[in-house]
């Protein structure tokens, strides 16, 4: 069965610093694959999506992921973190590549230091 | 206004009591999906429908139903409501029309509800 697994459930960075997300997936073919951001009180923001081409997917609010098929990951990356990034961060796979069906990871909240 | 509106935003009721949650979308989107989210666990999806005639059961569909009355409209209902129901609850809409073009279609969340069983 497909599945997702975000190895960190708590991070925490300071302002400015660079982050790195950790998102791994079992899928055997490839995947599509997307970050969401829920922010305190909000409901889930798209922040970015893979589902073919460059392996190296932009996204909004400075964030990029990295879609590597030799480690099952697509890791969530910004150069420098802002105190308005704190929030939690879910990675999902779309279940069979047929719509309709998300499967998430457990989430990493992510708290920024001043 | 909001593409996706979810009603009430947090309930508190009893164990036994019948419940729903209302989503409505002005997205047009043909997709609309409930999903249950618990801390440490991510979402799971209860249900979901591709339009108005076509409902199927998510992950964790037990103890649920849900009632599509319009394009626009999703409604999920917990026939008697238990603890293990607490949760925040969210719908969200999407759109095939992505996948015409080669794209994914991508799901659009509403606010979430917050329930409380006790």
């Amino acid at each position: 069965a497909q599945s997702v697994t975000q190895p960190d459930i708590h991070i925490t960075v300071s302002e400015g610093a660079s982050l790195e997300l950790r998102c791994n997936y079992s899928y055997g073919a490839t995947p599509y694959l997307f970050w969401y951001v829920q922010s305190p009180g909000q409901g889930l923001q798209l922040l970015l999506k893979y589902f073919s081409g460059d392996t190296l997917v932009q996204g909004i609010k400075g964030f990029e992921a990295e879609f590597k098929r030799s480690q099952s990951s697509f890791n969530l990356r910004k150069p420098s973190v802002h105190w308005s990034d704190a929030a939690e961060y879910f990675c999902a796979v779309e279940a069979n590549n047929q719509g309709g069906k998300l499967i998430f990871g457990q989430g990493t909240e992510l708290s920024v230091k001043p | 206004d909001a593409d996706v509106t979810q009603t009430p935003r947090n309930r508190i009721t009893k164990t036994g009591k019948r419940i729903m949650l209302e989503c409505s979308q002005t997205k047009g989107h043909d997709r609309m999906y409930w999903y249950r989210q618990d801390p440490g666990l991510g979402l799971r999806l209860i249900y979901y429908s591709f339009d108005v005639k076509d409902i199927n059961k998510g992950e964790i569909s037990d103890g649920y139903s849900v009632s599509r009355q319009a394009q626009a409209k999703f409604s999920l209902s917990l026939e008697s409501a238990i603890p293990n129901q607490t949760a925040l609850y969210f719908c969200a809409t999407s759109d095939p029309l992505g996948r015409l073009a080669g794209e994914t279609d991508t799901q659009y969340f509403g606010p979430g509800t917050r329930l409380t069983v006790l």
